[in-house]
């Protein structure tokens, strides 16, 4: 069965900090992969999508950016973080179906 | 562009109380997913349900029900004989097929808040 890992659960992190979060997917091959923020009491926000390895689509631009080094594996980092980066950051994946996206527990990132 | 509105920011009901979610989608396309996730205060969003356009009978899981009707737009959520493991937000969201990167437009999402 596929499941899907995030990494840290949780952080903590100053202003102008680098951030480095860790999505992998397991049990599935060439899977659709999802970057979302969700910030508090907000709706969803897609930052990034990738249809394959090395292929990143930017859905908002900021100071983050997205990587896919690994065919199941998505990363989303930032070189200096900002107030305003601070929410619930999920992953998702979408299979060889291609019809439904399933999502990662979630890292809660604090930017102070 | 396709929009998704779901009217009810939060809910709050009593436990065993039936408890219905709106949810009104826009699009163009004339074949699309519709879907309903939910997300405890864990955070983790849920996969409940994908409808596909072409399907509009409604479907029962458990005390879930699930009703679509394309003239309206509509795909209603509701949940009944509610319990206190239900208070959780509930997002609609709509995929068109074929759509690049098989993205989702979700609603805002509706609060729903069961009192024991």
């Amino acid at each position: 069965s596929q499941t899907i890992h995030q990494w840290p659960a949780t952080l903590v992190q100053p202003v102008g900090s680098p951030l480095s979060l860790e999505c992998t997917v397991e049990g599935t091959s060439n899977p659709n992969l999802y970057w979302y923020r969700q910030a508090a009491g907000r709706g969803l926000q897609l930052l990034f999508y990738s249809v394959g390895i090395g292929q990143i689509s930017s859905e908002v631009p900021q100071n983050l950016s997205a990587s896919r080094p690994q065919d199941r594996q998505f990363i989303l980092s930032s070189k200096k973080l900002l107030l305003s980066d601070s929410g619930f950051y999920l992953c998702a994946w979408i299979g060889e179906a291609k019809d439904t996206q399933y999502f990662g527990p979630g890292t809660r990132l604090t930017v102070l | 562009a396709q929009k998704v509105t779901q009217a009810q920011t939060e809910i709050s009901v009593v436990e065993k109380e039936d408890v219905t979610l709106d949810c009104v989608y826009e699009t163009r396309d004339t074949t699309y997913y519709l879907f309903w996730y939910k997300q405890p205060p864990s955070g983790e969003l849920v996969f409940l349900i994908r409808r596909n356009s072409f399907d509009e009978q409604n479907e029962i899981s458990g005390r879930y029900s699930w009703n679509f009707q394309k003239s309206t737009s509509s795909f209603n959520f509701t949940i009944t004989a509610s319990q206190v493991v239900d208070s959780a937000v509930y997002f609609c969201a709509l995929s068109e097929v074929p759509a690049a990167g098989n993205k989702l437009t979700f609603g805002g999402g509706t609060r729903v808040l069961v009192k024991p």
